[in-house]
């Protein structure tokens, strides 16, 4: 069966270092893999959006890497600030784009 | 002006009642879903419905349903809830291949 997997439920950082949140998949071949951030009590929130065919996307302080061989994302929030805190989710669509399927997410927490 | 619209953002009802949870968007997106995120923050497709098509969710029970009136709106409907509908659903749209608007969701209490 398909399977996102979010290598950690929580990650605590220190301001100013860099996350780095892990995303696995299996028996999936997705067209797009994107990055969302959800604050308690509110929708998720679009980040970045990357293709089966690019390696990289930057976006400000943002970066996704995208390995179809590895079948894995890494997301990087570089000078990471407290206002950063929340749950990042992974998230992966196929070809049609109309079932988009979520990991189950990694709390982030950075101390000032 | 909010995108992605849903009524009402908390919901409390007894068992057994029929019940709907409205959601519009102003984005001119042409694809709208319904997702459940359950008490341990999963996130799950219920539906995805553009204009041609609906596809839903093998799991989710035909108690559920989506009502389209236009492209804008996607309404979902729940009969007979049970104890275990309890959750927090999203609606969402989004155009192409690009990311998608959550609304801010409807937080359901069935008891």
């Amino acid at each position: 069966s398909q399977k996102i997997e979010q290598n950690s439920e929580a990650l605590n950082i220190q301001e100013g270092k860099t996350a780095t949140l892990t995303c696995n998949y299996t028996n999936y071949s997705p067209a797009y893999l994107q990055w969302y951030r959800q604050d308690p009590g509110r929708g998720p929130v679009f980040l970045l959006l990357i293709r089966e065919n690019e390696k990289e996307k930057r976006k400000e302080r943002l970066k996704v890497t995208f390995d179809t061989t590895l079948k894995q994302s890494l997301f990087h929030i570089t000078a990471s600030q407290p206002a950063d805190s929340a749950t990042y989710l992974c998230a992966l669509d196929g070809y049609d784009n109309n079932d988009m399927r979520f990991g189950a997410g990694t709390r982030l927490t950075v101390k000032p | 002006d909010t995108a992605v619209s849903q009524t009402p953002k908390y919901l409390v009802t007894q068992m057994g009642n029929d019940k709907s949870i409205k959601c519009e968007q102003n984005l001119g997106h042409d694809t709208m879903y319904w997702y459940k995120q359950d008490s341990k923050k999963f996130l799950k497709i219920m539906f995805s419905y553009n204009n041609k098509e609906l596809i839903i969710n093998e799991t989710v029970p035909n108690r559920f349903s989506p009502k389209s009136p236009d492209k804008a709106h996607l309404n979902l409907h729940i009969n007979s809830l049970e104890l275990g509908d309890s959750a927090v659903y999203f609606c969402a749209s989004s155009q192409a291949s690009y990311g998608y608007t959550f609304g801010s969701g409807t937080r359901l209490t069935v008891v």
